[in-house]
């Protein structure tokens, strides 16, 4: 199975701030790689796939980069309703695995 | 954009089995991938399986091997997710996931469903 590790495991970050959260992959998985953020109890919401591809609807303050191994999702100017939980995910092998999950939370 | 919509909350005894429904609308269900995945309190994210319902193929992580059955029913855009051999460790959020796109990603979730085993 295909490992992702993310990193860190959490942040304390403000309002405005630049975030940078990475996600490094046990293998090459290509672009095979998407970014979700999750709010406690609800379900996750896809922000990037193909690991640089802004999904509809999602502001453009978040970036993904990276291809291989290495991943970054990055959001440029922190706002208050990006405090949450997010994770990376492969979809290049089945099984399709997570990262662990950074959570960002207000400093 | 589809919507998925899954049963409730269930409370189950150890051993006991448990079958988890997610009803499909706003676009053609045998066009896509429904992939389950699970998180237990406090816990990240984990993949469970997926079933194709054009192909009625599945697909399932080794550790819920012969456990776990996904289903599809295409005449009512439902899949349906069974859990046997229930334990106090399977107590998770279950969800439900739209796989679309190549390659894949989740872009419609379920709201979730709470299983809870307890004696």
């Amino acid at each position: 199975d295909i490992q992702l590790t993310q990193s860190p495991s959490s942040l304390s970050a403000s309002v405005g701030d630049r975030v940078t959260i990475t996600c490094r992959a046990s293998q090459s998985i290509s672009s095979y790689l998407n970014w979700y953020q999750q709010k406690p109890g609800r379900a996750p919401k896809l922000l990037i796939n193909a690991a640089s591809s802004l999904h509809s609807g999602v502001p453009s303050r978040f970036t993904g980069s990276g291809s291989g191994t290495d991943f970054t999702l990055t959001i440029s100017s922190l706002q208050p309703e990006d405090f949450a939980t997010y994770f990376c995910q492969q979809s290049y092998n089945i099984p399709w695995t997570f990262g662990q999950g950074t959570k960002v939370d207000i400093k | 954009q589809v919507q998925l919509v899954q049963s409730g909350a269930e409370v189950k005894k150890p051993g006991s089995s448990v079958k988890v429904s997610c009803t499909a609308s706003g676009d053609t269900f045998s066009r896509f991938t429904i992939a389950w995945v699970r998180q237990a309190p406090g816990q990240g994210l984990e993949w469970m399986g997926r079933i194709v319902p054009i192909f009625n193929s599945t697909n399932y992580a080794q550790k819920f091997q012969g456990r776990v059955t996904i289903t599809a029913d295409r005449s009512t855009s439902t899949a349906y997710m069974e859990l046997s051999s229930l334990r106090s460790e399977d107590t998770a959020l279950y969800f439900c996931a739209r796989g679309a796109g190549t390659p894949y990603y989740f872009d419609s979730w379920g709201q979730g469903a709470l299983i809870t085993v307890s004696s």
